[in-house]
């Protein structure tokens, strides 16, 4: 079975300041993460995602994120935000090649502050 | 392009009348859909997936129930709303593999 952890439920930041979300994850086999973001009172859009290859994996926005097998970690990073940035983002992690099982961090809510 | 829509995008209802929420996916075929329901500090809870037309499978006992009466049609219904079937219901689709694509929302009120 697999389990998400997203460590901060809010993190307020200045803007132009750099980010990080962090996600940790367990899973017994190979998995995909995801992130998502999702602004007030719409549905989630995904900002990136690791299926296999690179473990630097750069979405939009100007958002990245790295996999780090050994740490079962999956941070999102931004180098410079911006007040458009304050949202509510999810980490998931399914087993590779089935959505059905994806699981949902509790999200993290970013409050980018002038 | 693929596009989805869901509607209504607000609703409140009185405990014990029905619901219906409906979700369209256009520019694709045969694609897996997803609904979705977000409560407050509760993360996202998977309530059906369909992989197919009349193909609907339940993830959590409630007193919810899906339909997919068209290939890019999913409508999430109950008989008898609960004040425990508020909170804001995402219907999402995915192609065989990777990421979802979720529409913009519900937002459902049980007075």
């Amino acid at each position: 079975a697999q389990s998400v952890t997203q460590l901060d439920s809010q993190v307020p930041v200045f803007e132009e300041a750099p980010v990080e979300l962090r996600c940790n994850y367990s899973s017994s086999v190979s998995v995909y993460l995801f992130w998502y973001v999702q602004y007030p009172n719409q549905g989630l859009q995904l900002l990136l995602k690791y299926l296999s290859g690179s473990t630097l994996v750069k979405g939009i926005n100007g958002f990245e994120a790295e996999f780090n097998k050994s740490q079962t970690s999956f941070h999102l990073r931004k180098p410079s935000v911006h007040i458009s940035d304050t949202a509510e983002y999810f980490c998931a992690v399914g087993p590779a090649g089935n959505n059905r099982k994806l699981i949902w961090g509790l999200g993290t809510s970013l409050a980018v502050n002038p | 392009s693929q596009t989805i829509h869901q509607w209504p995008a607000t609703l409140v209802q009185p405990v014990g009348s029905p619901l219906s929420l409906e979700c369209t996916v256009e520019g694709t075929s045969n694609p897996n859909l997803y609904w979705y329901r977000q409560a407050a500090g509760r993360g996202l809870q998977l309530l059906f997936y369909s992989v197919g037309i009349g193909q609907i499978s339940s993830e959590v006992p409630q007193n919810l129930s899906a339909s997919r009466p068209q290939d890019r049609q999913f409508i999430l219904s109950s008989k008898k709303l609960l004040l425990s079937d508020s909170g804001f219901y995402l219907c999402a689709w995915s192609p065989d593999t990777g990421e979802l694509f979720f529409g913009e929302g519900s937002r459902l009120t049980v007075l």
